[in-house]
């Protein structure tokens, strides 16, 4: 499984466009990139997943390179409730299930 | 409510007692996952059923036990716990097999082993 790389936390003010990087150079060829949110005491929430460009959709947009090596999600205009922890995630899908594995994950504080 | 659900939301328990954790999904999906989350530490997978067949079993204690009797439920029992597993216990499903790779999480159970 894929290992990944993310900044342990992050600090931005409310309106700003927040850009949360992750590495993950030994991403194989059939693995996806997910991103996903957590609020303290509750389950990790979807947010995006792509494979290789950029994705976007009405929560955040998802920048991948050529070489996929790593990934960077963005949030325009945060506000003080996008303040979460953000994991980023590679892995597969096969009849054996969703092989993920999370890391530690960014902390992003959004302040007033 | 994301469509999986857990209860009970909070326990408590002695080291001693015996209780279990339940999942449920009506989703359609056909692969189930518990996950354990302390604090200040990333989500372990602990258990995966994909067709209602374990899969993965990273380990685990045998002090717990998964068990899924159809692909929209999933329960881990847990008998003579220690205070160090204490923690947020999540249950997760997804469609295995389908290219789709999104994870449906639950609210968590928040186990306190006293």
């Amino acid at each position: 499984l894929a290992k990944t790389t993310q900044p342990i936390s992050m600090d931005s003010y409310e309106g700003q466009e927040v850009n949360i990087t992750c590495s993950h150079n030994n991403i194989a060829t059939n693995d996806y990139i997910t991103w996903y949110q957590q609020f303290p005491s509750q389950g990790p929430r979807f947010i995006i997943q792509g494979y290789k460009t950029k994705v976007t959709n009405e929560v955040a947009s998802l920048f991948i390179p050529a070489d996929r090596k790593s990934s960077t999600l963005s949030l325009p205009r945060v506000s003080l409730s996008d303040t979460a922890v953000y994991y980023c995630l590679v892995g597969v899908s096969n009849n054996a299930g969703n092989m993920l594995t999370f890391g530690g994950g960014t902390r992003l504080m959004v302040k007033p | 409510e994301t469509g999986v659900t857990q209860t009970p939301r909070h326990l408590v328990m002695g080291m001693t007692n015996k209780k279990s954790l339940k999942c449920e999904q009506h989703l359609g999906h056909n692969a189930m996952y518990w996950y354990k989350q302390s604090a200040k530490k990333p989500l372990e997978l602990m258990f995966v059923y994909s067709l209602e067949e374990r899969v993965e079993n990273n380990s685990v204690p045998s002090r717990f036990s998964p068990e899924c009797p159809n692909s929209s439920h999933l329960f881990l029992h847990l008998h003579t716990l220690q205070p160090e597993d204490s923690a947020l216990y999540l249950c997760a499903s997804s469609t295995s097999g389908t290219g789709d790779y999104g994870y449906t999480f639950g609210s968590g159970t928040r186990l306190t082993v006293v």
